[in-house]
């Protein structure tokens, strides 16, 4: 079946402990990404990756670092989370082919106190 | 990407069909229609999308009139479970690399 998977599902923290979401995909997909949904502001990008050591900044990347060293793996990093950060957090991928869609995972609901 | 336009909410009674309507009037030649949802709090889910032509799958089918400007979502027997956030997107079909911008989309809530 093909899917996005992310964990941990639901993560509350402190301030300033570094956490890693992981996101996989099994769809062989070259494009992955990162999105934050937050009340009000809808979803919006942080990173990007189009394939393999290639990420690029979305439009909130700040206060996050991603890494992409195989293709099937995206990871979200916040190195020092601050409350700001609360939110909840997408992974998606998609093929480049001109029309393919995008798959999203479940989500990863995360409190930062 | 052209800017899209949706009412904020809708009613439907399960098992009727539910028509979401989308005005994109700025399409251009190249953007697609594409439609997603959102059932609460979970990854957005694609449906749907089209250029000109009128397109069915098996969850729903997007009527696109003639001259592009606007569009319908159509789900033939709305359940319950299809209470979400609709979300239309215009995307032109070179931009791979770029995010999908989702709007304020319309909540579709089904009752019984």
């Amino acid at each position: 079946e093909a899917q996005v998977t992310q964990n941990p599902r639901y993560l509350i923290t402190v301030t300033g402990k570094k956490l890693t979401v992981t996101c996989s995909q099994n769809m062989n997909h070259e494009y992955m990404s990162w999105y934050r949904q937050d009340p009000g502001l809808g979803l919006r990008q942080i990173y990007y990756s189009m394939n393999v050591e290639v990420t690029d900044k979305g439009d909130v990347p700040e206060g996050y670092k991603v890494s992409r060293k195989e293709k099937r793996n995206f990871p979200l990093i916040l190195e020092s989370p601050s409350p700001n950060q609360t939110s909840l957090y997408f992974c998606a991928s998609r093929g480049l082919a001109r029309t393919d869609t995008q798959y999203f995972g479940p989500g990863t609901r995360l409190t930062v106190l | 990407d052209a800017k899209t336009t949706q009412p904020p909410s809708m009613d439907c009674a399960e098992g009727r069909a539910a028509n979401l309507p989308c005005n994109h009037s700025t399409i251009s030649g190249n953007e697609y229609v594409y439609w997603y949802r959102q059932i609460h709090s979970q990854g957005p889910q694609y449906i749907i999308h089209g250029l000109k032509n009128n397109e069915t799958n098996e969850m729903a089918s997007l009527i696109i009139t003639e001259d592009r400007k606007s569009s319908t979502l159509i789900l033939p027997h709305a359940t319950l479970r299809d209470t979400a956030v609709y979300y239309c997107i215009v995307r032109a079909d070179n931009q791979a690399g770029t995010a999908l911008i989702f709007g304020k989309g319309t909540t579709l809530s089904v009752s019984s």
